[in-house]
């Protein structure tokens, strides 16, 4: 299987600044057939279902706020958010879908400071 | 709109089996892939497998082929995900989740838990 890696584990950052989180695969998610990443970003609060944020590595999905965007190629990957606001304390996960088993990072937990 | 309707948290002994199910709305069952994943506590989210809906394929995680069963009612719209000699550690909460053509999973059904425990 596809090891995904997050870092930090957790992370805290005053409302209005930038968070980062990184995502780490041990083996490229570029597809050349489409030349695409196979990786996608959700959010997870408490007592909810994933959300998902951002899929092919940068593309937003519809109706996520545009302070959350998705950067990176083949191993590395990054979510930022940008302008952190209350509601997006959540655990984030990265899911590589380039093949099967699908796997997913170990969740990186947002707070504020 | 897209909806999936999941059936009703579970309480079972070890060794015994679950059945969850999942309802989809708003959408053709045929036309997408629905998933099932898992998370445990205190763990991270885990693939068990797909079902595609449009022929019956499955495909299922190396940790659960042994175990799991991912089947579909076509004419009721429900996909159903039956694991099989429960052991304490399959406590957790069981998602469906539909994808398209790119396995990334755009519609969550809001979580059954399962509860394994003597």
């Amino acid at each position: 299987d596809i090891v995904m890696t997050q870092s930090p584990d957790s992370l805290a950052v005053s409302l209005g600044e930038r968070a980062t989180i990184y995502c780490k695969s041990n083996q490229s998610l570029l597809y050349s057939s489409n030349n695409k990443n196979h990786l996608a970003w959700y959010q997870q609060k408490p007592g909810q279902p994933p959300k998902l944020l951002i899929y092919w590595a940068s593309t937003r999905q519809s109706g996520v706020p545009d302070r959350f965007s998705g950067s990176g190629s083949e191993t590395d990957f990054t979510l930022t958010i940008s302008g952190l606001q209350a509601e997006d304390v959540a655990v984030y996960y990265c899911q590589q879908y380039y093949k099967t088993s699908y796997t997913f990072g170990q969740g990186t937990k947002l707070e504020i400071k | 709109q897209v909806q999936l309707l999941q059936s009703g948290a579970e309480v079972k002994e070890p060794g015994a089996s679950v059945k969850v199910s999942c309802k989809a709305s708003g959408h053709s069952l045929t036309s997408f892939t629905l998933h099932w994943v898992r998370r445990a506590p205190g763990q991270s989210l885990e693939w068990m497998g797909w079902i595609i809906a449009g022929n019956d394929n499955t495909r299922y995680s190396q940790k659960f082929q042994d175990r799991v069963t991912i089947t579909r009612d076509t004419s009721a719209k429900i996909v159903y995900m039956e694991l099989s000699s429960l052991r304490p550690e399959d406590t957790g909460v069981y998602y469906c989740a539909k994808s398209d053509s790119g396995h990334y999973f755009d519609y969550w059904g809001q979580g059954t838990p399962v509860t394994v425990s003597s």
